[in-house]
């Protein structure tokens, strides 16, 4: 069945770094890409989607791109800051419905 | 309202109890989803609802646990015979249609003793 395989963590950056999670997924079809993510004491909310090949999701200085040859979903952003602490989710949706998660990585940014 | 409602936040049962959790999804969702977060895991999917039928119930560990959603809006997820293996935060969301965003409710903290 569909899944999603993330980057483990904990992730601790200095503010500034560079950062990526790895994010790879096995579907039948071709599933829409999703990062969420879960900041201390939120529920989960959407960070950035793509759906698909070769698209690229962004939004909060936060990248994504659609690999299809790879079957890859990479989270990268070039510059983190404290308030990026959080945990990441990496998810998958196909054509019937139901969304799958990965484990989440955790990122602990310090001043 | 504005977005996933879910009640209750909070709920504390005795090993061996019924409980019911509830969401309101976003009005004019059709697709409303339950999942189980264990602490340091991800949200495992439980059930998706499509209008009033359960499109997909494979994630439902067993028979104790069942979904309702009779009118197409708020859900019901029930859970018989609790026991000490189902203490998580059972999160719900509900998404306009196929492979769109969800919108995730805050989530029901259930802690069975």
């Amino acid at each position: 069945g569909d899944s999603v395989t993330q980057m483990e963590g904990p992730v601790t950056l200095s503010e500034e770094a560079f950062l990526t999670i790895n994010c790879t997924y096995t579907a039948t079809g071709y599933p829409s890409l999703f990062w969420y993510v879960q900041y201390p004491g939120e529920g989960l909310q959407l960070l950035l989607k793509a759906t698909k090949a070769d698209d690229k999701g962004s939004n909060k200085g936060f990248e994504a791109t659609y690999r299809k040859e790879t079957t890859s979903f990479h989270l990268e952003k070039g510059s983190v800051q404290v308030s990026d602490s959080a945990v990441y989710f990496c998810a998958l949706s196909e054509g019937d419905g139901d969304m799958r998660f990965g484990a989440g990585t955790r990122l602990t940014v310090k001043p | 309202g504005a977005g996933v409602s879910q009640t209750p936040s909070n709920k504390v049962t005795e090993k061996g109890k019924y409980v019911e959790l509830r969401c309101d999804p976003i009005s004019g969702h059709t697709a409303l989803y339950w999942y189980r977060q264990s602490l340091g895991q991800g949200p495992e999917f439980l059930i998706y609802f499509q209008g009033t039928g359960a499109a997909d119930d494979s994630g439902l560990p067993n028979d104790r646990f069942f979904a309702v959603r009779p009118e197409g809006s708020v859900s019901t997820l029930k859970i018989q015979r609790t026991e000490r293996g189902d203490s998580a935060v059972y999160l719900c969301a509900s998404s306009p249609g196929h492979n769109t965003e969800a919108f995730f409710g805050q989530g029901t903290r259930l802690t069975v003793v």
